[in-house]
């Protein structure tokens, strides 16, 4: 099965500092989310965007649907220690079974 | 409070047992799914039921059976046939095949 392609794979960042990851595809979706997994916990979800070109935001976290379908970012401003933990995005396609395809994760890790 | 519990936490068992982790939601959710998760990768689809009585192989089914007698449970055994089962497993569930997925918190599986 597909997987998503996203980056970067791990981050080291100081409290205080803006964070921007990315995912991005081969194919289209109609719909892209974004989940953050602490250690030993499922994926919670952070931030669901419907319509090419959205930007959603959840707090100190914006996300936004790329105008090709195929790719999506996920920036957190003024990062703080509880930020720590692995992101995912995920694509559905909609017009299918409601599988998501997953990323591969970016692992955070924020030092005081 | 609604959610997803999945149990147990912990599994332990020998090589060629095999063994059947527990999902039980009570969020009144059509669709649920089993997803395995190893180090450093996304979580892949192992099987889905979007309503009772119905399921689908996901990306990687081999090895792997469920079943869907109740709406409310899923649970996924992890037959001898599966050449590395050792892993951590995440069941979902979504009130509609366009909604986003909420997880468990897990149960990580280990086989020696």
């Amino acid at each position: 099965g597909q997987q998503l392609n996203q980056s970067p794979q791990s981050m080291f960042i100081q409290e205080g500092e803006d964070v921007s990851m990315n995912c991005t595809s081969s194919s289209i979706f109609n719909t892209w989310l974004w989940y953050k997994q602490d250690p030993g916990e499922g994926p919670v979800l952070l931030i669901a965007l419907y319509k090419a070109g959205e930007l959603t935001s959840n707090g100190r976290l914006t996300a936004q649907f790329g105008i090709t379908r195929k790719d999506s970012f996920l920036n957190i401003s003024a990062s703080i220690p509880s930020d720590v933990g692995i992101y995912f995005c995920a694509g559905q396609f909609t017009g299918t079974a409601s599988k998501l395809t997953f990323g591969t994760g970016t692992r955070l890790q924020v030092t005081l | 409070d609604g959610g997803i519990t999945q149990s147990p936490k912990y599994l332990f068992r020998k090589e060629g047992q095999n063994v059947t982790l527990s999902c039980e939601q009570n969020l009144n959710h059509d669709a649920m799914y089993w997803y395995r998760q190893d180090p450093g990768q996304g979580l892949r689809l192992i099987y889905y039921s979007q309503i009772v009585n119905d399921f689908q192989k996901g990306d990687i089914a081999e090895g792997y059976s469920v079943s869907r007698e109740k709406k409310e449970s899923f649970p996924l055994t992890v037959t001898s046939a599966q050449k590395n089962p050792t892993a951590f497993y995440l069941c979902a569930s979504a009130g509609t095949r366009s909604s986003p997925l909420h997880f468990g918190n897990g149960t990580r599986l280990t086989v020696t």
